[in-house]
């Protein structure tokens, strides 16, 4: 199993572009959550889908940040406009019912 | 609101030290507990778990015991390695379904280990 996938590993982007970031969970986990790192505020979690329907965007800074979860093996997190604030890693996981989650090697976001 | 709260860092041992790393929480009902252990430039992986109170998780030789009395999940190894250089989150996961499972975590505790 190639274990949950995110591209890009790198972005680095200046203040006002889209970003689209992206994630393949592992094949057969029903459930994807979007995390965000960084030095200040640690790990928080954006956004999480169960059977690709987003259960709780509470965590989303704001409207500028979306995800989306089309079909069970792909999903986005896109912002828009980025700003220099967003500068992060952005993690994806997913779980199997019951189960502990898997994370990606995360997003590292730079924006100018 | 659910919380975790874990020791500052960063943590640096000596390789063959014992190595605690304090993590305590607040939670309703009774939450999973995790460490999760991120190398650099890496995401995160699963240290150890335990899911119920008096639980005690291990693996690598770390160990963490479920306690509900203190509402604590210290992280313990015997013997730290220059390998065991990384950084170390206690999680928890809301014992009830609606919350998705999702994970609150602590801040992290940076560990490094010298020759």
């Amino acid at each position: 199993d190639a274990g949950v996938i995110q591209s890009p590993r790198h972005e680095v982007t200046e203040m006002g572009q889209e970003v689209t970031l992206r994630c393949k969970p592992i094949s057969g986990h029903n459930s994807l959550f979007w995390y965000r790192q960084t030095m200040m505020r640690g790990l928080e979690l954006l956004i999480y889908f169960n059977n690709n329907v987003p259960i709780d965007d509470s965590g989303m800074p704001e409207d500028r940040f979306s995800a989306k979860m089309p079909n069970a093996s792909f999903s986005t997190l896109k912002i828009q406009p980025s700003e220099p604030r967003d500068s992060a890693v952005y993690f994806c996981a997913s779980r199997a019912q019951d189960a502990e989650q898997f994370f990606g090697p995360g997003t590292r976001l730079t924006v100018l | 609101g659910n919380s975790v709260t874990q020791m500052e860092g960063p943590v640096t041992l000596s390789e063959e030290a014992f190595l605690t790393i304090n993590c305590t929480y607040t939670a309703t009902g009774y939450p999973s507990l995790f460490w999760y252990v991120q190398y650099p430039g890496e995401g995160l992986q699963l240290l150890l778990k335990a899911t119920k109170a008096d639980d005690k998780g291990s693996n690598k030789g770390f160990e963490a015991t479920y306690r509900k009395e203190t509402t604590s999940f210290h992280l313990e190894k015997g013997s730290v390695q220059v390998s065991d250089s990384a950084v170390y989150f206690c999680a928890l996961s809301p014992s009830n379904s609606n919350s998705g499972y999702a994970l609150n975590f602590g801040k992290g505790t940076s560990l490094l280990v010298t020759p």
